[in-house]
């Protein structure tokens, strides 16, 4: 039974390119989470997916960054034109259908893809 | 979201129990408690969680105040592989994972 599956786990892009951040959610979780850590930050919540829709995008940078999580695959976690300032721990999140309001808050974290920007 | 007010840093022998406390004295009635911690360049890991009564799983156990403003995660028997920051994170349904400073805990041999 796997866990959250990201890949890469580094990925090193220069100035100005695009980086493509992938999480595979665990079997049967439907809820995607993407936040972002920068280097010796706390965890900064991004976006969360369900299958097909954006429910919260409030922490996205409203430029440059999208997420999409399609009926088949992973979630994608795009970056365009990627400059020094987007350098971090790029970590995914699932979890399940809700079952219940007591669990809905229980995510299993992916072990994250730390982008470098040179 | 309740705010919360968490030490910076705490450390702990191993072997021994590690609790670690946590203010939210503005929670609100549908907000539970919830606890993740991060070990060093992990992803977080859900530790456990409760509203009003007392939990306890494999991992922990969480004590809440019978006024609900503040709450102690209790790690029974420390590890050094227990070393990491400890989030304390009041949230009700469908409202996402807000993460603070958290805490520091260091188990030192």
């Amino acid at each position: 039974n796997a866990g959250v599956m990201q890949n890469p786990r580094h990925l090193v892009r220069r100035r100005g390119q695009e980086a493509r951040l992938r999480c595979s959610p665990m079997k049967g979780h439907s809820h995607v989470y993407w936040y972002r850590q920068l280097p010796e930050e706390g965890l900064k919540f991004m976006v969360y997916l369900q299958k097909e829709n954006i429910i919260d995008e409030s922490g996205m940078p409203k430029e440059r960054f999208s997420a999409e999580f399609p009926k088949e695959g992973p979630s994608i976690l795009r970056i365009q034109q990627v400059v020094r300032g987007d350098s971090a721990a790029y970590f995914c999140a699932s979890s399940p259908p809700v079952r219940g309001i007591s669990g809905a808050n229980v995510l299993t974290f992916g072990a994250g893809s730390r982008l470098t920007v040179l | 979201d309740a705010k919360t007010t968490q030490p910076p840093s705490m450390d702990c022998a191993e072997g021994r129990a590690a609790n670690l406390p946590c203010n939210h004295s503005t929670i609100s009635g549908n907000e539970y408690v919830y606890w993740y911690r991060q070990i060093h360049s992990q992803g977080p890991q859900y530790i456990i969680h409760g509203l009003k009564n007392n939990e306890t799983n494999e991992m922990a156990s969480l004590i809440i105040t019978e006024d609900r403003k503040s709450s102690t995660l209790i790690l029974p028997h420390a590890t050094l592989r227990d070393t990491a920051v400890y989030y304390c994170i009041p949230i009700s349904y469908g409202n996402k994972l807000v993460f603070g400073a958290g805490t520091i805990l260091r188990v030192k041999s």
